[in-house]
């Protein structure tokens, strides 16, 4: 099992559509969690943390569950600039850094 | 110059060549990273610097040398590649390795292509 599992997409949805992604990791002593965000060809780049109580930023909402190990983005009235790729990052430990292998979203006119 | 910034962006080089990619940090951090980008594939840990001292080789062949002179800069020493090593190099940073929230900053990315 990957340490860190997201469902490549790509999701193809139109301006105005909420769309959620999901992502399970495997490491139960993981301590942090973040969404990072890669444009095509760029580097990744902090979407938002991913607390306990869920947050929120704007059209982004951010859901920890800790018993079923996985993590959530949705986002709500999608834009045409919220196409890229979206990264789970998992923290356990130290440095142990897992990322995703990234979600693929593609917002259509 | 702010941020993480990873020099050449592009880099194409034969199997027998010696080449070095740089990256140099403004933001203050201690910690400093290298990961290894291939296409469809998660972001690969290379290598991983604490305040200069390497803390972290994750089973990396030896024609990839790091070297962190300080804790602004960090490079990574290529020699004798193979084909399968072209991918996207991307340096990162943080505060350190221990805060919770621990968040990376990426640079830019170095593409290299391996002939």
């Amino acid at each position: 099992r990957k340490e860190v599992e997201q469902d490549p997409g790509p999701f193809n949805v139109p301006e105005g559509a909420t769309v959620a992604f999901n992502c399970t990791y495997s490491n139960s002593a993981s301590q942090s969690f973040f969404w990072y965000r890669q444009d095509c060809r760029k580097e990744p780049k902090l979407l938002m943390s991913v607390y306990s109580s869920g947050n929120e930023d704007g059209r982004f909402t951010a859901q920890l569950n800790r018993a079923s190990q996985y993590i959530s983005l949705l986002i709500r009235d999608s834009k045409l600039s919220d196409s890229a790729t979206y990264l789970c990052v998992v923290r356990g430990g130290g440095f142990k850094t897992i990322f995703g292998a990234g979600t693929r979203l593609f917002v259509k006119a | 110059e702010t941020g993480v910034t990873q020099t050449p962006r592009h880099l194409v080089m034969g199997m027998t060549n010696k080449k070095s990619l740089k990256c140099e940090q403004h933001l203050g951090h201690n910690a400093m990273y290298w990961y290894k980008q291939s296409a469809k594939k998660p972001l690969e840990l290379m290598f991983v610097y604490n305040f200069k001292e390497q803390t972290e080789n994750n089973s990396v062949p030896s024609r990839f040398s790091p070297e962190c002179p300080n804790s602004s800069h960090l490079f990574l020493h290529l020699h004798t590649l193979q084909p399968e090593d072209s991918a996207l190099y991307l340096c990162a940073s943080s505060q350190d390795l221990v805060s919770g929230a621990n968040v990376l900053t990426f640079g830019a990315g170095s593409r290299l292509t391996v002939l």
